[in-house]
């Protein structure tokens, strides 16, 4: 079966450090990835997703970066955390093949970041 | 334009009794999804249900059940005799198009089970 590792699971961080989640898929392969942030008691707001290695699509302009340098990889990066960066950040995981739109995503526990 | 809306910020549900959640929807292409999650107070994001656009009968699963009126482009959860763990953030998605990659969230709905 397949599972979807995320850590760490909480983290705090003062403003202007650097920040690296790292996101890694067990038992698929080529799966869709991807990266949503959650604000306190808000919606889920997609950040970036990858079809592929090195295939990375931003959604939303802002100060993180992601790469997926393995199939089953993906990470989420900033040069220097701001004080919004803060929340919770999600993984998640969908099959690439077969009809895409019936597919749910598959998501990880969370990285809970707090920018100090 | 929001491309999924639920209207109910908070819910109060005696236990045991049965609780409808709204989702609406707006898209222009035939071909989607649409999917419910829960988020307990932990922050996992739980798959419970799915329904696609061209499924002529409304998704089921164990208590939970979609009520799916396309033309008025609605995709309701339903939970029957709900319980105290249903507690939680619920969420409707939806994924658009063949080549339909990202899943949009409505903002959600907090329903609490009374004991």
């Amino acid at each position: 079966s397949q599972t979807i590792h995320q850590w760490p699971a909480t983290l705090v961080q003062p403003v202007g450090s650097p920040l690296s989640l790292e996101c890694t898929v067990e038992g698929t392969s080529n799966p869709n990835l991807y990266w949503y942030r959650q604000a306190a008691g808000r919606g889920l707001q997609l950040l970036f997703y990858s079809v592929g290695i090195g295939q990375i699509s931003s959604e939303v302009p802002q100060n993180l970066s992601a790469s997926r340098p393995q199939d089953r990889q993906f990470i989420l990066s900033s040069k220097k955390l701001l004080l919004s960066d803060s929340g919770f950040y999600l993984c998640a995981w969908s099959p690439r093949t077969g009809v895409i739109y019936n597919s749910p995503l598959h998501f990880g526990n969370g990285t809970r970041l707090t920018v100090t | 334009a929001q491309k999924i809306t639920q209207t109910q910020p908070g819910m109060f549900v005696q236990e045991k009794e049965a609780v409808t959640l709204d989702c609406t929807y707006d898209t222009s292409d035939p071909s989607y999804g649409l999917f419910w999650y829960k988020q307990p107070s932990s922050g996992e994001m739980i798959f419970l249900i799915y329904q696609g656009s061209y499924d002529q009968q409304n998704a089921t699963e164990g208590r939970y059940s979609l009520n799916f009126q396309k033309a008025r482009k609605s995709a309701n959860l339903v939970i029957s005799a709900s319980q105290l763990g249903d507690s939680a953030m619920y969420f409707c998605a939806m994924r658009e198009g063949q080549g339909a990659q990202k899943l949009v969230f409505g903002q959600g709905t907090r329903l609490t089970i009374n004991p």
